[in-house]
């Protein structure tokens, strides 16, 4: 299957400093890219859609000036957690697809980020 | 969005056939059906996507009925690398995510 790659796989902050992740499609071309976050023992949960040159679509409750998204290419996309605190640690995976209907979605490693 | 319901968990022993039934009676026209296996702390990794009738690739089936409302993925002669949270979930067509239901932890024991 197609590779998607996370960077970077583990980050410790400070409480008040801002964390970038980035995600990345190997070897495809992702016009849409997706930001899950995960908590222990739970399911991912959809943070957002980010369509390559477009402004991310944020779920509900997610705050859109706290996790900052950037497609800027279709093999790029970036989450800021601007701010961290530690209630923002947590495992944060990206997944990327194609353009196609059928295109299956393919998940990055996951970053495990937290914030003391 | 399609909801799937799956059960919790399941035990099995070593070299045995597993068999994971998902429902998802609102399934629309054009969803497919996709399986993940996820390993703690690392991502969901693709196992096998079908629309209808039989699939089958070098680690698993995935049977669906003519209705669609259901699936099953099958596992043959597991290990016990097999342990995992394995998620079922329909949609994610054009832009669509896919929305992840609560999983099946599968417990495989020597």
């Amino acid at each position: 299957g197609a590779v998607v790659s996370q960077h970077p796989s583990r980050v410790i902050c400070k409480s008040g400093t801002s964390v970038k992740i980035e995600c990345r499609s190997l070897d495809f071309q992702a016009t849409t890219m997706f930001w899950y976050r995960q908590f222990p023992k739970k399911s991912l949960m959809l943070m957002a859609t980010s369509n390559e040159g477009s402004k991310a679509t944020y779920e509900q409750g997610v705050e859109k000036d706290k996790f900052l998204i950037n497609h800027a290419s279709l093999t790029l996309s970036t989450l800021t957690v601007t701010s961290a605190h530690p209630e923002d640690s947590s495992f944060y995976i990206c997944s990327a697809k194609g353009a196609g209907d059928t295109d299956t979605q393919y998940f990055g490693p996951g970053t495990r980020l937290t914030v003391l | 969005l399609a909801k799937t319901t799956q059960p919790i968990s399941m035990d099995s022993y070593e070299g045995q056939e597993v068999n994971i039934t998902c429902s998802h009676n609102n399934i629309a026209t054009n969803d497919y059906i996709t399986w993940y296996q996820q390993f703690p702390s690392q991502g969901p990794r693709f196992i096998i996507q079908g629309y209808k009738t039989k699939v089958t690739n070098e680690v698993a089936s995935l049977f669906i009925p003519a209705d669609r409302k259901s699936s099953t993925l099958s596992l043959p002669r597991v290990s016990l690398s097999d342990t995992a949270v394995y998620y079922c979930l329909v949609g994610g067509g054009g832009r669509r995510a896919l929305t992840f239901g609560s999983g099946t932890r599968l417990q495989v024991q020597p």
